[in-house]
This record gives structure tokens, sequence and C-alpha cells, in this order.
């Protein structure tokens, strides 16, 4: 069972309105949660990173949450933008000592429509 | 800077032949990744590098996959020989780790290689 899941699968907005992402995990221990961006046809890009002593970090219009007790993360998207359109991919390093013992979530598609 | 350079963009190959995927980091990382994606997978991490060093290969899905980095600004992902399954897009990433804080990874544009 994949330790990192994300909901929705995909969804599809009107551009201006605002959307919330989210990510559950299993790992244990946790060392930090990153979101990263990914257009199609292209390499991640990193959004946020957030260690568990984080609650919220943001980036533009981006804002990510952390409840490292419920084990649950958010990435709300405000006010979006055509530009949008991607998949997000919520990954979760397992380890206190090895920063890159990552596991991934499979992304969830994120539509933005005029 | 350039960021992460991969070549070949794109690879056709036919089962059974030899594949070498290349990258060049971002100049100053010290940490380098090789990541598989696919549609039923996701994106996996196949081995990663701190100074030149494999220090994790246990992404590596069996004996036909090797990694090298024989310097601070090369590495090279082969696979011998290739087969249908290997067909995915691999992306190189690097990092630099400053303090305590977790490093920004920065991802190359990928290869697209397809096994025929």
């Amino acid at each position: 069972k994949n330790q990192v899941e994300q909901s929705p699968q995909s969804l599809i907005i009107l551009e201006g309105k605002n959307c919330t992402l989210q990510c559950n995990y299993t790992v244990s221990p946790f060392s930090n949660l990153r979101w990263y961006k990914q257009d199609t046809g292209r390499g991640p890009v990193s959004l946020t990173i957030m260690t568990f002593s984080e609650n919220t970090k943001s980036n533009g219009r981006y804002t990510a949450t952390l409840d490292a007790d419920t084990k649950q993360s958010s990435l709300h998207i405000t006010a979006s933008q055509l530009s949008d359109s991607a998949s997000y991919i919520c990954v979760v390093s397992g380890s206190v000592t090895d920063d890159y013992k990552l596991s991934f979530g499979a992304g969830t598609t994120v539509t933005v429509r005029a | 800077d350039a960021g992460v350079i991969q070549s070949p963009r794109h690879e056709v190959t036919e089962m059974g032949q030899e594949v070498t995927l290349r990258c060049k980091p971002i100049s100053g990382h010290d940490y380098l990744f090789w990541y598989r994606q696919t549609m039923m997978r996701g994106l996996e991490l196949l081995i990663y590098f701190n100074n030149n060093v494999p220090i994790d290969d246990s992404g590596m899905p069996e004996d036909r996959f090797s990694a090298k980095m024989p310097n601070a600004s090369f590495s090279t992902l082969k696979i011998q020989p290739s087969e249908p399954r290997d067909s995915a897009v691999y992306f190189c990433a690097s990092s630099f780790i400053s303090g305590l804080s977790p490093g920004e990874q920065f991802f190359g544009p990928g290869t697209r290689l397809t096994v025929l």
C-alpha cells in the first residue's frame, strides 16, 4: 500500500477560483514533506518543503499546510490561472538521517479552464 | 545557470539494445538523483549520489540498470539489455544541502525512452 495518498486524483476548476489538494501519509518517522508542480512534458518543480515543525508555507498563490499529528497536508491554490494546469505531487521524506528516503504520491491533476 | 541538462531528450530503441542516458547537474550541487516516471507507477527514485558516490541504489529495478558518476559534472544511467517495460521518462535532478535544511531538488527536462 502506498504510504502517500493524494486526493482527488484529478479536478477541473474555473479560472480565478480556489482549490485545495489533499495529501495523507503514513510514513514514519517523518522528516519533511514536499509539494511539486509538474507541467506536461516537463520535470517537477519544487513548490514548498516543510519540516515537522512548520504548519504552513507559502509560495506566491500556493499555500501548503502540514499537520504532523494527523499526518495530513494540503496545498491551496488561490485565484487559479490557466498556467496552474499541471500535476501536483506530494512527497514525504521518512528518515531523519537520510533526507532522500522519499515516498511519492500518485499526484493530483489540476485543469484550469477559462 | 542552465539548470540540469539531460540528453538525449527522446530515445527510441529496440529490445535488447544498450541505452545510455546522460545528465549534467547544476554546478555546485553535491547530490544527484535518477528518477523514473510511468503512468502506472508514478515517480520512482532509482539511485542517488552524494559527492559522486552512490548512496542508495535500492530503487534500481534490476541488474540491467547501472549508474555512474565519474565526476561532479556528469552522470550516466545505462540499461543493458533494454526491454519494452523500461519505457518511461527518466529524470535527473540535483540538489545542494546547506546546514540542516532539506535540499530543494532541481529536475532536468527528462529523457523519454521508448523500447520497441
